[in-house]
């Protein structure tokens, strides 16, 4: 069974500061995406990634596919409050599957 | 303009009834989901149709059937509701299977007493 851990869990900062959210897998993906979601709402799609090293930029969201396409990362820089909420990977698997697998989830609170 | 609507917003109901939600894109999108996400807020797929026909079906009790009418449709019928069944339950679209943007739904935030 694929899994997808994401660490922190929570995350609360201030405004102004850095951040960075992790997926982490045993299985390889063949492509992964981020979703934000807010409160009440679906989850938006915010980017998808395919290839292992990729690096893609959302203005201030800069989003990694580890080279082994295992992993991935999204830094947020000089985070604002209008980031604030839940932040979710999803891996689609390699084996011709038709779905993706999301991860655990990581809340993310800005405080002004 | 909603790309994809949910009906109900919210469902209250007891133990033993069974309910329906419905859900619609206006996106031309050939492929539809459905997820549902816990009070933990894990989010995990139940079912997916591809023009009509079903194409992932998720280890989920017999209770729940999808019925797609069309491929802008796709409905979720829940018989015998159980406590268990609380969650949200999101719609998506897909333009084609298999590695695209989903656009999700609002959800159908489903209570169970």
């Amino acid at each position: 069974t694929q899994l997808l851990e994401q660490s922190p869990q929570f995350l609360s900062i201030q405004e102004g500061e850095n951040l960075t959210v992790y997926c982490n897998s045993s299985s390889v993906f063949s492509s992964l995406q981020w979703y934000r979601q807010e409160p009440g709402e679906g989850p938006v799609l915010l980017v998808t990634v395919v290839t292992g090293g990729e690096v893609k930029k959302l203005k201030r969201l800069t989003f990694q596919f580890g080279d082994a396409r295992k992993d991935s990362s999204l830094h947020i820089t000089a985070a604002q409050t209008g980031d604030t909420g839940l932040y979710l990977c999803a891996g689609r698997g390699t084996s011709g599957t038709y779905k993706y697998i999301f991860g655990t989830g990581t809340r993310l609170k800005v405080l002004a | 303009d909603t790309a994809v609507s949910q009906t109900p917003k919210y469902l209250v109901t007891q133990m033993g009834n069974d309910k329906s939600i419905k859900c619609e894109q206006n996106l031309g999108h050939d492929t539809m989901y459905w997820y549902k996400q816990d009070s933990k807020k894990f989010l995990k797929i139940m079912f997916s149709y591809n023009n009509k026909e079903l194409i992932i079906n998720e280890t989920v009790p017999n209770r729940f059937s999808p019925k797609s009418p069309d491929k802008a449709h796709l409905n979720l019928h829940i018989n015998s509701l159980e406590l268990g069944d609380s969650a949200v339950y999101f719609c998506a679209s897909s333009p084609r299977v298999a590695g695209y943007e989903q656009y999700f739904g609002p959800g159908t935030r489903l209570t169970v007493t």
